[in-house]
């Protein structure tokens, strides 16, 4: 079965500060990645995907992710934050012979003003 | 925009009752889950379903849990006697293919007394 990590359980950063958050899985054939974000007391929104193609993916919110194969990971960036990031984040990791999702156990941002 | 909807937002209940938890998955998608998060963990897998009947699940879902599609629209997740460790939040998510992006509802909390 496939083991996400999330290194980060939080992660505190002033506001306008650029964000890392990090994301490792174990080595499969073919993976899809997607990170999602979970605000207060709301389900998780879909923020960006990788599928194939272009290593580098940009989603909602001006997130972006880095999928790399060598390294198994899928970092998710944002150069500068502001207070409406704070949330709890989760990676993601589809295998391509199944259909569940394997989660993270998340990283809570938290900005500070 | 099309959303995944689920009934009750909160559901209590005493042990060794049954529950059933409600979703509405978006209207096109052929492919219904349902995850489970427990308070400060991650969220984990339970069961996924296509074409009326169970795809795949995890060693989470057993003789305990069923799930349904009684009409056209509806997805349902029951519990037969919940024990106190089923308390959490129950998520249901729907995706138009097997491995692509799967879009979750608010949730459901359920806390058994």
């Amino acid at each position: 079965a496939q083991s996400v990590t999330q290194l980060d359980s939080q992660v505190p950063v002033f506001e306008e500060a650029p964000v890392e958050l990090r994301c490792n899985y174990s080595s499969s054939v073919s993976v899809y990645l997607f990170w999602y974000v979970q605000y207060p007391n709301q389900g998780l929104q879909l923020l960006l995907k990788y599928l194939s193609g272009s290593t580098l993916v940009k989603g909602i919110n001006g997130f972006e992710a880095e999928f790399n194969k060598s390294q198994t990971s899928f970092h998710l960036r944002k150069p500068s934050v502001h207070i409406s990031d704070t949330a709890e984040y989760f990676c993601a990791v589809s295998e391509g012979t199944g259909n569940q999702f394997y989660f993270g156990t998340g990283t809570s941002l938290t900005v500070i003003p | 925009e099309p959303e995944v909807t689920q009934t009750p937002s909160h559901q209590v209940t005493q042990m060794g009752q049954e529950v059933i938890l409600r979703c509405v998955p978006i209207s096109n998608h052929l492919y219904f889950y349902w995850y489970r998060q427990i308070l400060g963990q991650k969220v984990e897998f339970l069961v996924s379903f296509y074409n009326n009947e169970i795809s795949e699940k995890s060693e989470i879902f057993d003789d305990q849990f069923s799930v349904e599609r009684p009409d056209g629209s509806n997805f349902t997740l029951k519990i037969r006697s919940t024990k106190l460790e089923d308390s959490a939040m129950y998520f249901c998510a729907s995706s138009t293919l097997a491995w692509s992006e799967q879009f979750f509802g608010p949730g459901t909390r359920l806390t058994v007394l």
